[in-house]
């Protein structure tokens, strides 16, 4: 399985950027980058996902290295709501989905 | 409300017992996964089950097992509990869920079902 690997934590004030950095060197032609992210006491929810070029949504950005071996899901704003563990795992085509242990971000008032 | 259905909520039952847990997908979802979290660890997938067929196997023990019902719905089956198989277990669930297309589908988790053992 192509692996992820992360920081385990990272700290950010409240209402200024926040950038997830995220390597993925084994990554496969045919990978997706997928970004999950659990609040406490909850289900892991679905922020973003792409394949090759950057991608944009309502909850964040996702900027992919041209050789695709990195990623950085950026969160333009954070608030508190955002304090959660992030995951970033790469799907491939037997659709066995594997999560590491992500990284704990810690917002700041 | 990610739309996937997990049931019960909590259950507290006694080490050697079995429990079954159980799971809806969101409507029209053919894939259904079930990974177990313990306190302050990460997400460990056990199994993917495709339109009723075992589609992926991950760290799941041979006290476990699961299947997914014509209906689509899912059960996760823990026998012979022990002490260590108290966490928390999700479903979670995909649009179509193999082949080419399923790489870039979104995943939905359920809310979880705390299970404790003592």
């Amino acid at each position: 399985d192509a692996k992820t690997t992360q920081p385990n934590s990272m700290e950010s004030n409240e209402e200024e950027p926040v950038h997830l950095p995220c390597n993925h060197s084994t990554i496969s032609g045919t990978d997706y980058i997928h970004w999950y992210r659990q609040l406490p006491s909850q289900g892991p929810e679905y922020v973003i996902h792409g394949l090759t070029s950057n991608v944009n949504n309502r909850m964040a950005s996702l900027a992919i290295a041209e050789d695709r071996k990195s990623s950085t899901l950026i969160l333009h704003r954070a608030t508190l709501r955002d304090a959660a563990v992030y995951y970033c795992i790469l799907r491939n085509r037997d659709d066995k989905i594997i999560f590491g242990k992500g990284t704990r971000l810690h917002i700041l008032p | 409300d990610s739309g996937v259905t997990q049931t019960p909520k909590h259950l507290i039952t006694a080490t050697g017992q079995r429990v079954t847990l159980r799971c809806s997908p969101r409507s029209g979802d053919l894939s259904v996964y079930w990974y177990q979290q313990s306190l302050d660890q990460g997400l460990q997938f056990l199994i993917q089950y495709y339109n009723g067929e075992e589609r992926a196997k991950g760290n799941i023990l041979e006290r476990f097992s699961a299947q997914q019902f014509p209906d689509l719905h899912s059960e996760l089956n823990l026998s012979s509990l022990e002490l260590g198989d108290s966490a928390l277990y999700f479903c979670a669930s995909s649009e179509r869920g193999h082949g080419s297309f399923s790489s870039g589908n979104t995943i939905y988790f359920g809310e979880g079902s705390w299970l404790t053992v003592v």
